[in-house]
């Protein structure tokens, strides 16, 4: 399978901590994004970081990109409640090119 | 949800019957997707349309047809509905194939 793997699957932490999530892919890419899914929703998009770049920010949101090692770590700092939700990377992996989703991380962000 | 509107939202059936589940999208975008999300599976893609009447297969397209006939719409077919196909589906929308992807709601599926 092309999937993207993401690790840890799920991840407990209490509000004002940070959050980070690996994820690992096998193929080359063009870029790689992160979605948030909140419970019952469509999925999100985050950030996207392109295979040139290192590290990306956007508000609480830091990507880094380590393309030698076909992996990606979305940090997200100073979390709080709201952030429960699953994460996901995507690249695109696919024979024709399509995005490749992972399956994702479920975030609980304890008050 | 960016424009995106998926209908039904929810819907049972039973095995054998045909469904169809249709999207719709406000936003002109070239590129319209069906995936379906399962526990432990993650998104998988089934079918997309890279314009009207150009559409192409996903991972998991077997059970599965889709038909564009406007740009704004999408739908996708399930011909004999099986219990295997109980998931919720998403449409998404892109302008480019590997640019940022605007999802729908979801449509719970629950075939019996």
């Amino acid at each position: 399978s092309q999937q993207g793997e993401e690790d840890p699957q799920a991840l407990s932490i209490q509000e004002g901590e940070n959050a980070t999530m690996n994820c690992s892919y096998k193929t080359s890419i063009n870029n790689l994004q992160w979605y948030r899914q909140n419970s019952g929703r469509g999925l999100v998009h985050l950030i996207l970081i392109r295979s040139n770049e290192r590290e990306k920010h956007s508000g609480r949101l830091r990507v880094t990109l380590d393309t030698s090692k076909k992996s990606s770590s979305l940090l997200i700092t100073a979390s709080r409640a709201a952030d429960t939700a699953s994460y996901f990377c995507a690249f695109n992996g696919g024979s024709q090119g399509n995005l490749i989703f992972g399956k994702g991380t479920k975030l609980s962000v304890k008050p | 949800d960016a424009g995106i509107t998926q209908s039904p939202r929810h819907k049972v059936t039973e095995t054998g019957t045909p469904v169809t589940l249709r999207c719709h999208q406000t936003e002109n975008h070239r590129y319209m997707y069906w995936y379906r999300q399962d526990p432990g599976h993650g998104l998988r893609l089934i079918h997309y349309s890279y314009g009207v009447k150009d559409t192409d297969k996903g991972e998991v397209s077997d059970g599965y047809s889709v038909s564009r006939s406007k740009t704004e719409d999408f739908l996708l077919t399930l011909e004999s509905a099986t219990s295997s196909q109980t998931s919720v589906y998403f449409c998404a929308i892109s302008g480019l194939k590997v640019d940022i992807q605007y999802f729908g709601a979801g449509t719970r599926l629950s075939v019996l």
